[in-house]
């Protein structure tokens, strides 16, 4: 079954100090591993699409990478308005269009 | 532009009453997804539809909930005779071809006393 285990569950930080959250998948075969951004009471909004193991994507304070077995969102000197959950989600292969979703990290960033 | 629409935004049903929940996906997207959050849970796939044909329902239970997406309308979400455990999130999501790259609405939320 796949499966996608996000941590840490929360994480606080200073503005301006830089962190990284962790996405690890098993997945029959990846089709594309997908990076939202939630805000409370919100919809998912889409951030980033990843294919293959050595890809990158960057936006503003946020890079995101993949490996074989997890990909990282790198957010780099945090703003407050950066403070919101970070859900990543995997695609497979044979899964037709359904995307697996993490639980997700809350991030808060400390004025 | 606008968005994804859902409506209504809060619902609150007694124990055996049906909820219909409405999505009006983005202008000129003809894929329909539906996600439930329950509480404390991620996000968990329901149902994808194209325009009149449900592609892939493997996310729904079995029993009491359907989906539609008429040529003609909103695609809409039904859950018959409610119970406590429906409490959640509904998250309609629209693209313009299929793909993970989903244009999410508001949501939802659905209470059940």
């Amino acid at each position: 079954e796949d499966q996608v285990t996000q941590s840490p569950e929360a994480l606080r930080l200073q503005e301006g100090e830089s962190s990284s959250l962790n996405c690890s998948y098993t997945v029959s075969g990846l089709r594309g591993l997908f990076w939202y951004r939630q805000d409370p009471g919100k919809g998912p909004e889409f951030l980033f699409t990843l294919y293959s193991a050595g890809e990158e994507k960057e936006k503003e304070r946020l890079k995101a990478t993949l490996t074989k077995k997890e990909s990282f969102l790198h957010i780099t000197a945090p703003k407050p308005e950066d403070s919101a959950t970070y859900l990543c989600a995997v695609q497979a292969d044979e899964g037709a269009q359904k995307l697996v979703f993490g639980q997700g990290t809350r991030l808060t960033i400390n004025p | 532009n606008a968005g994804v629409m859902q409506n209504p935004r809060h619902l609150v049903r007694r124990r055996g009453q049906e909820a219909r929940l409405r999505c009006s996906p983005m202008k000129g997207h003809s894929h329909v997804y539906w996600y439930r959050q329950l509480p404390e849970e991620g996000l968990k796939f329901m149902v994808y539809l194209q325009k009149e044909n449900i592609i892939d329902e493997s996310g729904m239970p079995k029993e009491r909930f359907s989906a539609e997406f008429p040529k003609e309308g909103p695609s809409i979400l039904r859950i018959q005779q409610v119970v406590r455990g429906d409490s959640a999130a509904y998250f309609c999501a629209s693209s313009p071809f299929p793909t993970g790259e989903l244009f999410f609405g508001e949501g939802s939320r659905l209470t059940v006393l």
